[in-house]
């Protein structure tokens, strides 16, 4: 099975800030990673899939990049509503398999 | 616009059974593989299962292999997971998730989940 690895577990930065949340993959993966946005009682959103497409409807100030293992996902310019966890998921072979999550506060 | 609603959850006892399904509407159900996700109170995403278009491919975790089977049926828009010989490990809420171009894909459809909850 694919591990996937997310860093920082939570992290806390103010409204305008530019925010990074890395993922890195147990083994080599391709561009077959997407990332999705999980705020309190509401359903996972897509925001990026294979490495580095937004999805349609997701602001522009969220950008993916990497391949192989190690992926990355930045907000720039910190906004409150994107409070929330966010998780990498690979989906280059099964298992799928998710990171543990970044939880995102504002400072 | 692409709605997904699961049915089916409630509380059981361990080594109970229940069977979740999940209605789709706003797209061609058949030209969309499906996705079963969960997520445990306070845990992270998990994947359970994933179904092809057609339903002839089927892939598992290894924590519900032999005990949950995926399925679905084309001409009622539905995706069904029966759950045999729950464990209190399988407390979660379940996720049917559409995948937008294989089996093995990302999930671009979420929809709100319905709660498992094995305990005696």
């Amino acid at each position: 099975d694919i591990q996937m690895t997310q860093s920082p577990s939570s992290l806390s930065a103010s409204v305008g800030d530019r925010v990074t949340i890395t993922c890195r993959a147990s083994q080599g993966i391709g561009h077959s990673l997407a990332w999705y946005q999980k705020e309190p009682g509401e359903v996972p959103k897509l925001l990026i899939y294979a490495s580095s497409t937004l999805q349609s409807g997701v602001p522009s100030r969220f950008s993916g990049s990497g391949s192989g293992t190690d992926f990355t996902l930045t907000v720039y310019s910190l906004q409150p509503e994107d409070v929330a966890t966010y998780y990498c998921q690979q989906y280059n072979s099964a298992p799928l398999t998710f990171g543990q999550g970044t939880k995102v506060e504002i400072k | 616009e692409v709605h997904l609603v699961e049915s089916g959850g409630g509380l059981v006892k361990p080594g109970e059974s229940l069977r979740l399904s999940c209605v789709a509407s706003g797209f061609t159900f058949s030209t969309y593989a499906m996705t079963w996700v969960r997520q445990a109170p306070g845990k992270g995403l998990e994947w359970v299962s994933s179904i092809s278009r057609s339903g002839d491919f089927k892939y598992s975790a290894d924590s519900v292999q032999g005990r949950f089977t995926i399925s679905r049926d084309n001409t009622k828009n539905s995706l069904y997971l029966q759950m045999n010989s729950l464990r209190a490990e399988d407390t979660a809420v379940y996720h049917c998730v559409r995948a937008p171009q294989g089996v093995i894909d990302r999930g671009d459809y979420w929809g709100q989940g319905t709660l498992v909850t094995v305990s005696s």
